[in-house]
């Protein structure tokens, strides 16, 4: 079965670069279909989608943190990794790596999350 | 704040129904996804589209949708069903995905 799963520094001094890695096994990114998305969650919080991204490079970005926030995908490495830039204690929080499963009927799209990585807690702090 | 609005707690009597509702103006168009998530653990898709449940899901759990609102039934809960429920959906723009701001249930 596909899973995910997320790999990186889980200490990152504040105003520098958080970097996250999700490996993929069992699906192939490049066979298309699917985009690969990352989603964070501060301690005892909800979710948030930090963005997505599709085989192609095409991605969607949360606008609150589009200035800051870089999706990549390195499809011979079936990897794709997250980059936010300029981190404060805010952004400290789990983050999770997830396939964005996609139906579109007519105008109207359903999306789901499925599956998803274990999660790896990153922490800002100098 | 996030554009799908949910109550923040909801409870139930272990055997009784319960309904979580997701609000959002982009749900007038869209279906919402949802998560179960248990503390400690990744979040799980428990429905998504019109009511489908993934493989493993129990038929206790079904969806629906009316306007602005989004639901996620559980029908006869159970004490395993004691966790946080997100909603997700398109936002307004259609270009992204956003999750509401969850749903403790508890089951009494």
């Amino acid at each position: 079965q596909v899973q995910l799963q997320e790999s990186g520094p889980g200490l990152v001094k504040p105003s520098q670069t958080l970097s996250l890695t999700c490996t993929v096994s069992g699906d192939s990114i490049s066979s298309g279909g699917y985009y690969w998305g990352w989603i964070r969650q501060h301690p005892g919080k909800g979710l948030e989608c930090i963005g997505h991204i599709y085989y192609s490079g095409s991605t969607h970005y949360n606008p609150s943190l589009k200035s800051r926030v870089t999706i990549s995908v390195d499809t011979s490495k079936n990897q794709f990794s997250l980059k936010l830039s300029s981190v404060t204690a805010a952004d400290t929080a789990v983050y999770y790596c997830a396939r964005v499963n996609t139906v579109v009927r007519g105008f109207s799209y359903d999306n789901w999350f499925d599956p998803w990585g274990q999660g790896t807690l990153v922490t800002v702090s100098s | 704040s996030s554009e799908l609005t949910q109550d923040p707690a909801v409870s139930v009597a272990l055997g009784q129904t319960v309904r979580i509702t997701c609000q959002g103006d982009s749900l007038r168009s869209n279906y919402a996804s949802w998560y179960q998530q248990k503390p400690g653990q990744a979040p799980v898709v428990v429905m998504y589209g019109k009511n489908n449940r993934p493989s493993g899901i129990p038929d206790r759990f079904s969806g629906s949708s009316s306007g602005k609102t989004g639901s996620l039934t559980i029908t006869g809960a159970q004490a395993e069903d004691e966790a946080d429920y997100y909603c997700n959906c398109r936002d307004s723009s259609g270009h992204h995905l956003v999750f509401g701001g969850g749903t403790k249930l508890t089951v009494l």
